[in-house]
């Protein structure tokens, strides 16, 4: 069974700080590297994929591939209340089989 | 500005009673794939879709679902008789560009069985 495992939280940041989103995947051969933000009630909407090992940033958002470690993160830097969300980890085993494994989301709340 | 559109946006429906799900996908693509999300629950892969046909599908895809290409713009999940346990969100994912591995979700249908 392919599995990805995230923290359901809830994680609560201050306004400003650093949040910290982990994730593992137990497939070794999984290539490709994903994380979603969802709104209660709305569609998964893709925030960052990041498909080497090492560090990928976007803004705000920093991806961090470890594949030896089978551990993918998401760093949100200086965070918005609007950042409030459940965060999905997302994996693909490879391309030509894109079909994508979920984690069961983070529930993130920024305190104002 | 959508990526993909999803009719109708709530369904509710008896059991047994077959629904169908529609979709838009951006023109011209020819991956397409359906997922789920039952309440409180995770995402789960239903099925992909490639160049008309069904490339995989995971084993909550069963003899009860079926995906069509009814014409060149829009995809179909039909679920033929529906059970309590089909309440969930379906979303349909489209990548934006032939060959990109990024999936793009539509909004979702929020099916009811009662």
């Amino acid at each position: 069974q392919k599995e990805v495992e995230q923290n359901s939280g809830p994680l609560s940041v201050p306004e400003g700080a650093i949040a910290s989103l982990n994730c593992t995947y137990s497939d070794r051969g999984s290539q490709s590297f994903f994380w979603y933000r969802q709104y209660s009630g709305k569609s998964p909407e893709l925030i960052m994929f990041i498909y080497s090992n090492g560090d990928k940033e976007d803004g705000r958002f920093t991806a961090q591939l470890n594949k030896a470690s089978q551990y993918v993160s998401l760093l949100i830097r200086d965070s918005q209340p609007s950042d409030s969300a459940t965060y999905l980890c997302a994996v693909m085993l490879h391309f030509g089989n894109e079909k994508l494994t979920f984690g069961t989301g983070t529930r993130l709340t920024i305190i104002p | 500005e959508p990526e993909v559109t999803q009719t109708p946006s709530h369904q509710v429906t008896q059991m047994g009673q077959e629904v169908i799900l529609r979709c838009v996908p951006i023109s011209n693509h020819l991956y397409f794939y359906w997922y789920r999300q039952i309440l409180g629950q995770k995402v789960e892969f239903l099925v992909s879709f490639y160049n008309n046909e069904i490339s995989e599908k995971s084993e909550i895809f069963d003899d009860q679902f079926s995906v069509e290409r009814p014409d060149g713009s829009n995809f179909t999940l039909k679920i033929r008789s529906t059970k309590l346990e089909d309440s969930a969100m379906y979303f349909c994912a489209s990548p934006r560009s032939k060959g990109a591995q990024t999936q793009y979700f539509g909004p979702g249908t929020r099916l009811l069985v009662l």
